[in-house]
């Protein structure tokens, strides 16, 4: 079975740096791109990037350009999200999800992350 | 940027209606058009890909239709559990953005 586990919840402080991660099993990790998707509270489903663990290729939407960094270490098949300087804007549920190939749909997707960003 | 306009944002409707819910895109997008549900608390879940191509598994009362800029997810006869908000999201070109978003009630 295809699977994305994300990591736990986090409660963090504005300025706080954070790391969250995404592990891929059932396929293999590197041939497939990995997307992160962001969802603030009530609001809907934005896109922010995506990496393709096979060569570390990057894409960002340019709302997310240097907000976030995406990274994957394919011998973990794993992938990264992460913020250097928090701010409360950030408090939002984070998802990954695994693209077919390129001009290609999500599926699956991961159970989500629930970061909160509060003084 | 691609932008994508749903509509309508909010629709209530009672079991056993046909459901429409559009979706437009600024520029085309031939058919790299995908439909997502969300229940509230859960990741979204594919429905259709490719316009109009049904997810396996996904029951055969939702259908998809349109190429270019202009779509539609249909539900052939709404069921409770269809209760959930509903985005498209374009695949043709970064960033590969979704539209706002349809949520659809149970009368």
């Amino acid at each position: 079975e295809v699977q994305l586990v994300q990591s736990g919840a986090e409660v963090k402080k504005p300025g706080e740096s954070l790391k969250i991660s995404c592990k891929g099993s059932g396929y293999s990790f590197s041939n497939y791109w990995i997307g992160w998707v962001r969802q603030m509270p009530g609001k809907g489903l934005e896109w922010m990037g995506i990496i393709y663990p096979g060569d570390s290729d990057t894409r960002y939407s340019p709302s997310f350009q240097g907000q976030v960094t995406i990274s994957a270490d394919k011998s973990i098949s794993t992938a990264y999200l992460q913020w250097s300087s928090l701010q409360a804007s950030d408090t939002a549920i984070y998802y990954c999800a695994r693209r077919g190939g390129q001009l290609e749909w999500f599926d699956p997707w991961g159970q989500g992350t629930l970061v909160t960003v509060s003084s | 940027d691609i932008h994508l306009t749903q509509s309508p944002s909010f629709l209530s409707a009672s079991v056993g209606d046909r459901v429409t819910i559009t979706c437009r895109a600024s520029q085309g997008i031939s058919s790299y058009l995908a439909w997502y549900q969300q229940k509230p608390g859960k990741a979204p879940k594919l429905l259709i890909y490719a316009a109009s191509t049904l997810q396996s598994g996904v029951p055969s009362r939702f259908s998809g239709s349109g190429s270019g800029t202009e779509f539609t997810l249909t539900i052939g006869s709404l069921q409770p559990e269809d209760s959930a908000t509903y985005y498209c999201q374009q695949l043709s070109s970064y960033p590969l953005t979704f539209g706002g978003g349809t949520k659809v009630e149970i009368k």
